[in-house]
């Protein structure tokens, strides 16, 4: 179902900075919002980037989020081992009434 | 400092009824929207629905016609039931909290239902 279209890995080494993309439509990220989720192997998500480019209290501002038409990414700087989890973005979306998710994209440190 | 906690049946039979439940803690119970997520084994993330304090409830609509989600503001708590599941409904399920700008956070821990044919 997913209409929310991110790359499905992407890697980077220690200290390079990395981007994932999240590619929508008209219907979600051209006019909502968009948010980021990290999971961790085995763990529940948990909230990266809230508005597009907000970051909770506690993550780290080596994360930041940008939006630019129907499209969002996410950039990491300084990339650490630990940052290798899944990483989500998701958005309301009009038509669906509700809000989708992206397929997800694993990321490695090599 | 709002935390979520989930329980619910783990095992089920195809053709019976998912039923679990989330509790509130710590934190305001109305002004959100209290929502379940899944995610099948290995596969991405998937939005059920959600309700709010005052019962306005609102369905991923390829779920609908198998999904209700129920609040009990007594006692801050909400539930999910799914009918008649499949070996497709097998995942891990998720409660969250959702703000009115549609982010979720805080998730319970979640629950890993199978079904077995």
């Amino acid at each position: 179902q997913s209409v929310l279209t991110q790359p499905p890995s992407a890697s980077g080494t220690p200290g390079q900075r990395v981007t994932i993309s999240c590619s929508g439509g008209s219907s979600n990220i051209g006019s909502n919002t968009v948010n980021w989720y990290r999971q961790l192997p085995g763990t529940a998500p948990k909230l990266l980037i809230y508005s597009n480019t907000q970051r909770p209290s506690g993550v780290p501002d080596r994360f930041s989020g940008s939006k630019s038409g129907t499209s969002a990414s996410l950039a990491i700087s300084g990339l650490q081992s630990e940052d290798e989890a899944d990483y989500y973005c998701a958005a309301w979306d009009d038509s669906l009434n509700g809000v989708l998710f992206g397929g997800g994209t694993k990321l490695t440190v090599l | 400092q709002v935390q979520l906690q989930q329980w619910g049946a783990g095992l089920l039979k195809a053709s019976e009824t998912l039923s679990l439940t989330c509790a509130v803690y710590g934190g305001s119970f109305s002004g959100y929207y209290w929502s379940w997520i899944r995610q099948p084994p290995g596969k991405g993330l998937e939005w059920i629905g959600e309700i709010n304090h005052s019962g306005s409830s609102n369905y991923n609509p390829s779920l609908k016609s198998r999904v209700t989600i129920l609040v009990d503001t007594s006692k801050n708590q909400f539930s999910l039931k799914l009918r008649s599941v499949t070996a497709a409904d097998t995942a891990v399920y998720y409660c969250a909290s959702m703000s009115l700008d549609n982010w979720f956070d805080p998730w319970g821990q979640g629950t890993l239902v199978t079904v077995s044919s």
